[in-house]
Order: C-alpha cells, then sequence, then structure tokens
C-alpha cells in the first residue's frame, strides 16, 4: 500500500512561534506533495502545491512568507508556520501523488496535524 | 479555486438503510473522487471515476457521474454505524495538474 505519515500529529505552540510540520511518503516516492487546511466542520482547502526540487506553488490568497514550503526529496516535504497566531490553528494535511501508469495520479492523505496556537 | 457543492449537508439514517449523497461541481474535470473522513483523522480514498465513465461499483458503493449536469452521487447500500464519517467528492480538473478540489462534504450519521 501507499502510506503518507505526518509529524508531528499534534502541536499546541505560543503565538510568534514557528512550526514545523513534516510529511513523508513512506513506501513510494513522490513527486508532488499536496498541503491543505481544514477548520473545524468545513472541507479542504488546498494551500499548495509541493515538487520536489522546486518551488512550491501557493493558491490564492495564502501567504508564501507565512507558509514555507520546503520539499528536498521525493519522500519529504515540509510546511512552516512562521509566526504564528491565533487564526493559523487549523487541521494541516498532506497528500502525495504517485503516478500511476496508464490511470490517473493517486494522491495518498497523511494522517493530519491539529496546530493550536495559543 | 471553486468548490463543489455537496448536499445534504448533514444526513442521518438508521443501519440498513440506504444513504445517497449528492456533489455539484463547475469545472470541466479529468476525474472525480470520493473520500471519507472520520472525525479528526485523514481521509480515506473511497472511489475514483474518471470522465467518460458514468457509474462505478466498489463493494456497497455506488458511484454515478452525469457530466452534463457536472454532477456526481454516492450511495452507501445497507449502512452500518461504522459508516458514520463525513464524504467529500474532490475534483481533479482537466489540464493535467493533479489539484483536487473539494465539495463542503456530507456528514454521515448511521444510528444503530
Amino acid at each position: 500500500g501507499a502510506v503518507v505519515s505526518q509529524h508531528p500529529s499534534r502541536v499546541i505552540c505560543k503565538s510568534g512561534t514557528s512550526v514545523k510540520i513534516e510529511c513523508r511518503s513512506l513506501d513510494f516516492q513522490a513527486t508532488t506533495m499536496f498541503w491543505y487546511r481544514q477548520f473545524p466542520k468545513q472541507s479542504l482547502m488546498l494551500m499548495a502545491t509541493s515538487n520536489e526540487g522546486s518551488k512550491a506553488t501557493y493558491e490564492q490568497g495564502v501567504e508564501k512568507d507565512k507558509f514555507l514550503i520546503n520539499h528536498a526529496s521525493l519522500t519529504l516535504s515540509t510546511l512552516t508556520v512562521t509566526s504564528a497566531h491565533p487564526e493559523d490553528s487549523s487541521f494541516y494535511i498532506c497528500s502525495a501523488g504517485r503516478p500511476g501508469l496508464g490511470r490517473p495520479s493517486e494522491q495518498f492523505f497523511g494522517p493530519g496535524t491539529r496546530l493550536t496556537v495559543l | 479555486s471553486q468548490q463543489g457543492e455537496e448536499d445534504p449537508q448533514a444526513l442521518s439514517i438508521q443501519e440498513g438503510e440506504n444513504a445517497t449523497m449528492n456533489c455539484s461541481y463547475k469545472t470541466s474535470i479529468n476525474n472525480l473522487q470520493w473520500y471519507r473522513q472520520n472525525s479528526g483523522r485523514g481521509l480515506v480514498h473511497l472511489i475514483l471515476i474518471r470522465s467518460n465513465e458514468r457509474e462505478k461499483h466498489s463493494g456497497r458503493l455506488r458511484v454515478t457521474l452525469d457530466t452534463s449536469k457536472k454532477s456526481s452521487s454516492l450511495l452507501i447500500t445497507a449502512s452500518r454505524a461504522a459508516d458514520t464519517a463525513s464524504y467529500f467528492c474532490a475534483t481533479e480538473a482537466q489540464g493535467g495538474s493533479e489539484k483536487l478540489v473539494f465539495g463542503k462534504g456530507t456528514k454521515l450519521t448511521v444510528n444503530p
């Protein structure tokens, strides 16, 4: 199977600090990783697309200097929430894309990271 | 990016009944996918239907796609209490970007 992990699963931090979230594809190489955020009882909103070895592509309205994304290898992407504020509290989910032969690229989702900024 | 709409937003049924959830979207798509999310957890991929397909089955799941109406439905037959979760549709737009646009979701509660 294709497994994507996220670390940490839950983090509580003080306002003004930075938090790094890791997303790893454990048993396959992910050419593309996606970062989403989800507010309580709401849907997933795509924040950015991360390609290994190149700069991330951010969705409209997402501050690239606030949400730093690094995709250093084919199995690891990191999201750093810089100078976090309470309004950044959310559930952050990553997914990793694995191109399929003759079929649409499948995305496999991590279990999510619950960020609470005090 | 625009999001699709699912209806109903919430659905409560008894075990054994069928549950139908609908999804509408706005752009031309490569495929449409349905996901399940248990409270506070990640997403589980249920089924993918391509734009040239009209119906697909997987176990107790049946998905239909009507590209002329830009809509899809997910039917869960003989529901179980363990099916209680939120269900989201997600569309991959034409163009090969692989980006998924998620609908707002339907919260399904199956009462024992």
